[in-house]
């Protein structure tokens, strides 16, 4: 079975930096997804680490520590738009490329 | 290009009622899912199919059923309905194998249940 945990929620200002932390325990680690999710919509996928190190598309970065099983998505210049629970997911090595889902860390961007 | 799409988007049951939640998806992947998120929290794997004719259980099985006659289709059964059942009901697919990096899910736009 999998364990990921993330905090529940988190408060920036507007062009801030917030870093989101995930760690997790598996027994067959194959990937890391971030994904966003406004409320009362579906998730979007926002990033993926399979290796270690850091991965930046834009304003969001994910970096990746299979060793500490440890992750962190870092939003930058937050915009008011980025409010929203950010979930952390894992895949196993396992058949049907399953996500484990995290609880979820909700952030919300004040002016 | 409708990618995958839930219907019922909203549906209010009684205790005991059964229905069925559909999602298709139209982009011939194999791999399909349902998930349910409670409010507040993070999203829990009911069934999963890796292609039609094949289903497995997830997480949280009790008191649903699944089947796939076809790759597009993989309806959600709900029988006996209960005040637990109450969630958002999330379908995704995912294209194991295709070439794709890595294999993130398309979800649905989910199905908010209310069981009263």
């Amino acid at each position: 079975g999998q364990n990921i945990d993330q905090p529940t929620e988190m408060t920036a200002t507007e062009g801030a930096i917030v870093q989101i932390n995930c760690t997790y325990q598996t027994s067959g680690f194959n990937g890391l997804f971030w994904y966003q999710q406004h409320a009362g919509e579906a998730p979007t996928f926002l990033s993926y680490n399979v290796l270690d190190g850091l991965e930046e598309k834009g304003r969001f970065s994910s970096f990746l520590s299979r060793s500490k099983g440890y992750s962190y998505l870092l939003l930058k210049e937050l915009q008011m738009k980025d409010s929203a629970s950010y979930l952390c997911a894992v895949r196993e090595k396992a058949a049907g490329n399953k996500l484990t889902f995290g609880g979820g860390t909700r952030v919300l961007v004040k002016p | 290009n409708a990618g995958v799409t839930q219907t019922p988007k909203f549906r209010i049951l009684k205790i005991g009622q059964s229905m069925t939640l559909q999602c298709a998806q139209d982009m011939n992947h194999n791999y399909m899912y349902w998930y349910r998120q409670d409010p507040g929290m993070g999203l829990k794997l009911i069934y999963y199919s890796v292609g039609a004719g094949i289903t497995d259980k997830g997480e949280v099985p009790n008191g649903y059923n699944v089947s796939r006659s076809t790759t597009e289709d993989f309806p959600l059964r709900l029988e006996l309905a209960a005040p637990s059942q109450t969630s958002v009901y999330f379908c995704a697919s995912s294209d194991h194998g295709s070439g794709e990096p890595n294999y993130g899910y398309t979800f649905g736009s989910g199905t908010r249940l209310t069981v009263v």
